[in-house]
């Protein structure tokens, strides 16, 4: 089945520096990468996602890039602040494209 | 609220006791999932339903049970708990892979 690795596991940056997290994963069939944060006792929610037809999507602050061939991609986050700190999940769609594989989330710590 | 509700927000229990955790949904969507996060620990997908059959079970004790009327009521019975079965306790619907909308989770602590 589908395996999707995140790393790394934690990550501290000062506040106005950039974040970035890898994801990879290991079936070629996948084509949908959402990113979801969850903050401190709150529940997983999506802020951006790629599909496989598209290298790079941006939304504000944050980005994703995807290298299909490589099967791996990541979310960037740009001029981080205190509100970005939070536990940050990739994901990779799995059974025809009709459920999400999870990674095991990333700790992105930002240092005011 | 995102369109899936789950009931009660926090849940103490005894190790004897029998509870349930309520999951709503109004989006339409057609699967229906539980999954369980421990502290510090990654989203464990638990249960998952289609049409409200259930197509996974991924090793999950019996003193979990879970229950799904129908596509848009999900239900996890306890029994019997154990402490490190304290947890937070998400459901989760989906119409495809690209429509994962999660509710505010049931946090649980079994004493």
């Amino acid at each position: 089945g589908e395996n999707v690795e995140q790393h790394p596991s934690t990550l501290s940056v000062q506040e106005g520096d950039s974040a970035v997290i890898k994801c990879t994963y290991s079936d070629s069939a996948s084509n949908y990468f959402p990113w979801y944060k969850q903050e401190l006792g709150k529940r997983p929610q999506l802020i951006i996602d790629i599909r496989s037809n598209v290298g790079e999507k941006k939304d504000q602050r944050i980005a994703v890039t995807l290298n299909k061939t490589a099967k791996h991609f990541s979310l960037h986050i740009t001029e981080t602040q205190p509100e970005d700190s939070a536990v940050y999940f990739c994901a990779a769609s799995i059974k025809g494209n009709n459920r999400l594989a999870f990674g095991k989330g990333n700790q992105v710590v930002v240092i005011p | 609220e995102t369109g899936v509700t789950q009931t009660p927000r926090h849940l103490v229990m005894g190790m004897t006791n029998k509870k349930s955790l309520k999951c709503e949904q109004h989006l339409g969507h057609n699967a229906m999932y539980w999954y369980k996060q421990s502290a510090k620990k990654p989203l464990e997908l638990m249960f998952v339903y289609n049409f409200k059959e259930q197509t996974e079970n991924n090793s999950v004790p019996s003193r979990f049970s879970p229950e799904c009327p129908n596509s848009s009521h999900l239900f996890l019975h306890l029994h019997t708990l154990q402490p490190e079965d304290s947890a937070l306790y998400l459901c989760a619907s989906s119409q495809g892979a690209e429509s994962y909308t999660f509710g505010s989770g049931t946090r649980l602590t079994v004493v």
